[in-house]
């Protein structure tokens, strides 16, 4: 079956620009994650989704980030304002959502943020 | 203390050799442990898990854990040069939490 999809694979902006990155989990999939990963680091958790709520958001780094996942299946990472800063790799993740130790992630290609 | 923490390396090592790759992380109510593999400009690609102490193998990949120490190991026997790549640990606090990255270890493995 088909993995996790994010679109688009790139995104050049301009600072200041809104932007906003789509993720199309594996299907059946009621867990998705968002990630950041800048050069040389590894990922740093964003937010959590199980179904269309936001389980944990605690990594979303100030209120310029904001993610919406409405039917419970693909979510939009948006971000406002962007700085020169945001620019990195934003991964998303999905798991099955059963819970437990064996809930194992699985990534999308990700989206390359170049803010200008 | 970092949450997860690796050895950025690089770590260098002969075509047929085993690789060892390490990772400590600070939360003891970490419950499952996750090595993932991320070749330069590709995402991660989960390799295996563990969540009890001992070893673990899965063909030329062994993972180990030792929760009272903290401590989680990859070996990696009969590396190929197609394992050159980045070797990233994560811990998960178990359920629906989420996952926790190291900087993950550069290996290079030499034909």
């Amino acid at each position: 079956g088909a993995g996790v999809s994010q679109t688009p694979s790139n995104k050049v902006t301009e600072k200041g620009k809104y932007v906003e990155l789509r993720c199309d989990p594996i299907s059946g999939h009621t867990a998705l994650y968002w990630y950041r990963q800048s050069l040389g680091q590894g990922p740093e958790f964003l937010i959590y989704f199980q179904g269309t709520g936001a389980a944990d958001d605690s990594g979303l780094p100030n209120d310029r980030f904001f993610a919406v996942r409405p039917e419970g299946s693909v979510s939009t990472l948006k971000i406002q304002r962007t700085e020169r800063g945001d620019s990195a790799v934003y991964l998303c993740a999905s798991s099955p959502g059963h819970g437990g130790q064996l809930e194992t992630q699985y990534f999308g290609p990700g989206t390359r943020l170049l803010v200008l | 203390q970092k949450e997860v923490e690796q050895n950025s390396g690089p770590l260098s090592v002969p075509e047929g050799a085993i690789a060892s790759l390490n990772c400590t992380y600070s939360d003891r109510g970490s419950q499952s442990f996750f090595w993932y593999r991320q070749y330069s400009g590709k995402s991660p690609e989960l390799i295996m898990f563990i969540y009890s102490n001992g070893d673990k193998e899965d063909g030329r990949f062994t993972a180990q854990l030792n929760k009272a120490s903290q401590y989680v190991s990859l070996l990696i026997r009969d590396s190929q040069p197609s394992d050159s790549a980045t070797y990233l640990c994560a811990v998960n606090k178990g359920g629906y939490s989420t996952l926790t990255f190291g900087k993950g270890t550069m290996l290079l493995v030499s034909p």
